[in-house]
C-alpha cells in the first residue's frame, strides 16, 4: 500500500510568486493534515480536514495561503504571494478517523523563497 | 491551546546506554501521546504511542510512560544502537475531533 505522496519534494521560487504543493494522502484515510515544519522545530498545524471539510484552520494565514480537499481525497496548498519567511518544509499527514489515531506523514515540500 | 515542551533539544549517549527524552503538555483534556522519529530528511514515523487510561506501555527496546496528574510523558530507549540516531518528537492531542500539537523535538546522537 501507498504512503502518503506529496509532490514536488523540491521547489525553489522567488519571492512574490505563487506555488502549491499536492498531497495524496492513504486510501480510505479521511483526515487529513498540512503542517509546517521549520528547520530545527517540531511540525506546526496549519489545517485539518475531515473529508472535505476544512475543521480547523485557525492557523492558517489566510491573507496569502489557501487550501482545499476536493472530493475529500486529494489535497493542495497554496501560497500566493510567497515571503521570504515561508521557506520551510510542508508536511501532509492522514489518519483513519478524526485527531487521536495515528497520523502517517509524506515527505513533505521543501520550499525555498529566494 | 495545547502548548508541548520537550527536553533535552539535544542528547549525546555511548552506544548501549539508555536514553530518556521528556515532555510536558499544558491541556488536561489532551488523551493521547504519540512519538515520532525523523531522520535527516525523511518524514516523521511513529515510533511508539500511549492513551490516557494507560500509564506505562513497551515495545522491544522503547517504552513510554505517562503521568497524567503531573501532565508529563517520557520515552526511554534502551541499549541504544547507532541507527537510534534522529530527531525524536513528542505530540499530545485531546483525541478523536483535534490535531497533534508537537514538541521541538530532541535531536539524538548514539556514539559507537
Amino acid at each position: 500500500e501507498a504512503g502518503v505522496v506529496q509532490s514536488p519534494r523540491y521547489k525553489i521560487i522567488e519571492k512574490k510568486q505563487p506555488v502549491a504543493f499536492w498531497c495524496n494522502p492513504i486510501s480510505g484515510h479521511n483526515t487529513l493534515y498540512w503542517y509546517l515544519q521549520n528547520l530545527g522545530q517540531g511540525p506546526e498545524l496549519l489545517i485539518r480536514y475531515e473529508n472535505e471539510e476544512a475543521v480547523d484552520d485557525s492557523q492558517l494565514p489566510k491573507d496569502r495561503f489557501s487550501a482545499e480537499r476536493l472530493k475529500g481525497v486529494d489535497s493542495t496548498l497554496k501560497i500566493q504571494p510567497a515571503e521570504l519567511g515561508d521557506s520551510a518544509v510542508y508536511l501532509c499527514a492522514s489518519s483513519v478517523g478524526q485527531g487521536g489515531s495515528e497520523a502517517f506523514f509524506g515527505q513533505g515540500t521543501r520550499l525555498t523563497v529566494v | 491551546g495545547e502548548n508541548v515542551e520537550q527536553h533535552p533539544s539535544t542528547l549525546s549517549v555511548q552506544e548501549g546506554d539508555s536514553a530518556v527524552i521528556k515532555c510536558t503538555y499544558s491541556d488536561s483534556a489532551s488523551n493521547y501521546f504519540p512519538w515520532y522519529k525523523q531522520e535527516l530528511g525523511k518524514r516523521p514515523q511513529l515510533i511508539i504511542d500511549i492513551r490516557s487510561n494507560v500509564g506505562e506501555k513497551k515495545d522491544q527496546r522503547i517504552a513510554v510512560t505517562l503521568n497524567k496528574t503531573a501532565k508529563h510523558f517520557s520515552l526511554h530507549i534502551t541499549e541504544t544502537q547507532p541507527e537510534d540516531s534522529a530527531v525524536y518528537f513528542c505530540a499530545a492531542s485531546r483525541g478523536s475531533g483535534y490535531a497533534l500539537n508537537f514538541g521541538k523535538g530532541t535531536s539524538l546522537l548514539v556514539t559507537p
